[in-house]
């Protein structure tokens, strides 16, 4: 599976947009990207996941560059709940079992 | 019902206890989960189960034992644990093993003594 870095922290104003950005220059032609975030003392949450186009459902929006080497995961209007560990991670889809989570980044929400 | 249920939230145990976790979920997935977390780290996989079967462990000490009685159900029972193995237990679940969309509980905090 392709690595992905990410940033280690990140800071947002209530309200604003969010831009999470993760890089994964070594990525196949059939690796998606997928996206989860754990807020504190939970399990981790399932966000979005995306192949070459652009996604979006209630929660997010993802945005794949066009070479595939990097994506940014948008959070619309941030707020407080948002305050978590986003996890950015590359894998083929169809072979499950096995996501590797890297250290992700940490979103601080402030008011 | 869309949730993954853990028993228990906390757990302390000494390192001569036998003690299980356990996991329920009731969404028809096939295919569950053991991860393991260690404070500020992220999860790592320990243990997949597919149809009832177990089909990945990852080199996990045999002081942990999965077991997966029926679809919904899934347990980890625990003896002889060290004072290294306190983390958070969390368990998963998916649609089958090819899906990547993983459902998490909240996880067993568990401490050994």
């Amino acid at each position: 599976d392709a690595k992905t870095t990410q940033p280690p922290s990140m800071d947002c104003a209530e309200g604003r947009a969010a831009n999470l950005p993760c890089n994964h220059s070594t990525i196949s032609g059939n690796e998606y990207v997928y996206w989860y975030r754990q807020i504190h003392s939970q399990g981790p949450q399932y966000i979005i996941h995306g192949l070459k186009n652009n996604e979006t459902n209630e929660m997010a929006s993802l945005i794949i560059t066009e070479d595939r080497k990097s994506s940014t995961l948008i959070l619309p209007h941030a707020t407080l709940r948002d305050t978590a560990v986003y996890y950015c991670i590359v894998r083929v889809a169809g072979y499950g079992n096995k996501l590797v989570f890297g250290a992700g980044t940490i979103l601080r929400v402030k008011s | 019902d869309t949730e993954v249920t853990q028993t228990p939230k906390h757990l302390v145990m000494g390192m001569t206890n036998k003690k299980s976790l356990k996991c329920e979920q009731h969404m028809g997935h096939r295919a569950m989960y053991w991860y393991k977390q260690k404070a500020k780290k992220p999860p790592e996989l320990m243990f997949v189960y597919s149809y009832e079967k177990l089909s990945i462990n990852e080199s996990v000490p045999s002081r942990f034992s999965p077991e997966c009685p029926n679809s919904s159900l899934l347990n980890l029972h625990l003896h002889a644990l060290q004072p290294e193995d306190s983390a958070l237990y969390l368990c998963a679940s998916s649609q089958d093993k090819s899906y990547n969309e993983q459902f998490f509980g909240p996880g067993t905090r568990l401490t050994v003594l």
